[in-house]
């Protein structure tokens, strides 16, 4: 199977643009998270999907936002660019819901540079 | 709120020594506990995870402990090789049906050859 893709691999906007990420799980997989790395906070929890559906959410303010479409694919939109969104931005794909199989499965990520 | 300490920030060995990175988590209600290994430039992989009714988990030369009662778990390689150099992510959730992770802040392991 395809491992988990992230579209575009690299970005560079400048401060209050808007931009999209797009994440394809691995075939199968209904589960998305979203996750933001920086070298001083690690890897912060974003946002996850099920079955288009927003199950949970982590701590961002609402300029992030995400969906999942019926392919089980996800985009994640971030309005109102600010400096401090320079990130690599991984997205994780999961086979099944609930207890059992807990494994995500990262994609490469996207490199955002915010100027 | 939830959170995961992770110690040390950094930590360099002997090729051939042990090392050992704990993490300690704040939310009582986390049963699953897994280890990601990510190399320079590369996404993070998932070596090596424990569930909460296990004190132990043993794969090759990397092991997990858990300590459910001090809401401690630490990871353990022996034997290290210079391709055990990475940054070692630890991160704690609940089987509830959802994928929430909660990551610590990462320990850079460095093997000297």
């Amino acid at each position: 199977k395809a491992g988990v893709t992230q579209t575009p691999r690299y970005l560079i906007k400048t401060r209050g643009q808007q931009v999209t990420l797009s994440c394809s799980p691995i075939s199968g997989h209904r589960s998305v998270s979203w996750y933001q790395q920086t070298p001083g906070q690690g890897l912060q929890f974003l946002f996850e999907y099920f079955s288009e559906t927003q199950r949970n959410k982590g701590n961002f303010p609402g300029r992030f936002s995400g969906r999942q479409f019926s392919n089980s694919r996800s985009e994640m939109n971030v309005s109102t660019l600010e400096l401090g969104d320079s990130a690599l931005y991984l997205c994780a794909s999961s086979q099944i819901s609930g207890s059992g199989d807990n494994e995500q499965f990262f994609g490469p990520g996207t490199r955002l540079t915010v100027l | 709120g939830e959170n995961v300490e992770q110690h040390p920030s950094t930590l360099s060995v002997q090729e051939g020594d042990s090392a050992v990175i704990k993490c300690t988590y704040s939310d009582s209600a986390s049963n699953y506990f897994p280890w990601y290994k990510q190399e320079l430039g590369k996404r993070p992989q998932l070596i090596i995870d424990i569930r909460s009714n296990v004190g132990e988990k043993k794969d090759q030369r990397i092991a997990v402990t858990l300590n459910k009662t001090a809401k401690h778990f630490s990871l353990h390689i022996t034997e290290t090789q210079p391709e055990d150099s990475a940054v070692y992510f630890c991160a704690a959730s609940q089987d509830a049906g959802t994928y929430k992770y909660i990551f610590g802040t990462g320990t850079r392991l460095k093997v000297l050859a």
